[in-house]
């Protein structure tokens, strides 16, 4: 699985969107970039995931850059309850297990 | 809710002792992973099953050990435990390859060890 890079962590006003960008410059071609969160201590929380194209459903939108090498996850408008720890997960899918970096704290503020 | 359960949520021991955590997945999943979480190491993937057999291994010690049921829960069993052992300990589940949203992995609660 591809290396990925995040931002340690960053602030978000409520109500605000909030930009969690993220780097895999070298993700292969049939590796997909998946997003989870974990809300304190809960179990990781599945979000979004994209091979190419920008997705979107009713948690977030994932932008994925042309060439691949960096994506953003995008939470329209911010609320106290997105404050979590964001991964970003470049891996095969139906592959297999998610490799956890650090992942970037967002912290909504009101 | 994920719909995966996870027994007990809060597990206490000495050292050298013997644990079992157990885990429910989702009506339908046929794969579980075991991920470990603690302070310095973050999460990490322990150990997979699909369908009763082991798919996969991560870092997981030789003084731990899971098992797949016919009824598909899975149990992961720690022994001669040590006070690194301490962490959150997740399970997920997710569906057979074809389905839709397959290959997402959907967490349960944990399970929350100190070994003392």
């Amino acid at each position: 699985d591809a290396k990925t890079t995040q931002p340690t962590s960053m602030d978000c006003a409520e109500g605000r969107a909030a930009n969690l960008p993220c780097n895999h410059s070298t993700i292969s071609g049939n590796e997909y970039v998946y997003w989870y969160r974990q809300i304190h201590s809960q179990g990781p929380q599945y979000i979004i995931h994209g091979l190419k194209n920008n997705e979107t459903n009713e948690m977030a939108s994932l932008i994925i850059t042309e060439d691949r090498k960096s994506s953003t996850l995008i939470l329209p408008h911010a609320t106290l309850r997105d404050t979590a720890v964001y991964y970003c997960i470049a891996r095969m899918e139906y592959g297999n297990k998610l490799v956890f970096g650090a992942g970037t704290i967002l912290r909504v503020k009101s | 809710d994920s719909g995966v359960t996870q027994t007990p949520k809060h597990l206490i021991t000495a050292t050298g002792q013997r644990v079992t955590l157990r885990c429910s997945p989702r009506s339908g999943d046929l794969s579980v992973y075991w991920y470990q979480q603690s302070l310095d190491q973050g999460l990490q993937f322990l150990i997979q099953y699909y369908n009763g057999e082991e798919r996969a291994k991560g870092n997981i010690l030789e003084r731990f050990s899971a098992q797949q049921f016919p009824d598909l829960h899975s149990e992961l069993n720690l022994s001669s435990l040590e006070l690194g052992d301490s962490a959150l300990y997740f399970c997920a589940s997710s569906p057979p390859a074809g389905l839709a949203a397959a290959d997402t992995q959907y967490f349960g609660p944990g399970t929350r060890l100190t070994v003392l």
